[in-house]
């Protein structure tokens, strides 16, 4: 059973598109995370949302809306693609992400949803 | 001061050989700092982790040091294989905030 599931896996579309990936957490978690991860490797995060409610914001275009319709999903919706927007993008979760009693942050990524906007 | 400063960018080991990462950082409220693995194509996987309560913590060939006085930590993996060619990212927390901040990772690459 895999824990963070994301789809689609592989993502090829023209600028100026919208597009979303999908993402679903069986782990039980309360946090669900958006992370962009560019051709360098460098890890940024987009969003978090508690219970869905949507607690870290980072300075990301407006063009990328997420929404929470449960705890246990979090999608991500990108409007007007630029060629920028290409990365791999990484859905998690964790337990403790905020309040937590342990303090220990444990994120439970998916595989990642290849975007390439051409 | 949020910065998690990581080095080296890319490193090749042979095989049976030690491998050493590096993490630097500034904000001294951190008190949680973990180390991930990312093979290609895949999510990053926590990897061991550590509190600044200890100076190290060992699992099987993967140890972390951790310097509260120099405000550094790394992690070394022993003997290594192949198998551990992958990114490595250090990061760190603080219980008040659960945000984790990632250092910009490590490719290493184990040479049979």
């Amino acid at each position: 059973d895999t824990a963070v599931s994301q789809t689609p896996k592989y993502l090829v579309t023209q600028m100026g598109n919208d597009k979303s990936i999908k993402c679903e957490q069986n782990l039980g978690h309360d946090t669900m995370y958006w992370y962009k991860q560019d051709s360098k490797k460098f890890l940024k995060i987009m969003f978090s949302y508690n219970n869905k409610e949507l607690i870290i914001n980072e300075t990301v275009p407006n063009r990328f809306s997420p929404k929470s319709p449960d705890k246990a999903h979090l999608n991500l919706h990108i409007n007007s693609l630029e060629l920028g927007d290409s990365a791999v993008y990484f859905c998690a979760s964790s337990q403790d992400g905020w309040g937590g009693v342990s303090g220990a942050n444990v994120l439970t990524f998916g595989a990642g949803s290849r975007l390439t906007v051409l | 001061q949020q910065q998690v400063k990581q080095s080296p960018q890319s490193l090749i080991v042979q095989k049976g050989g030690i491998s050493i990462i590096n993490c630097a950082y500034e904000n001294t409220a951190f008190d949680y700092f973990p180390w991930y693995q990312q093979f290609p194509g895949k999510g990053p996987a926590l990897l061991i982790a550590i509190r600044p309560d200890v100076s190290e913590k060992k699992e099987g060939r993967f140890t972390i040091s951790f310097n509260k006085s120099a405000k550094q930590f790394s992690l070394h993996i022993m003997d290594s294989q192949p198998g551990d060619s992958a990114t490595y990212f250090c990061a760190a927390s603080m219980d008040s905030n659960y945000q984790l901040i990632w250092g910009a990772g490590t490719k290493l690459i184990i040479k049979p």
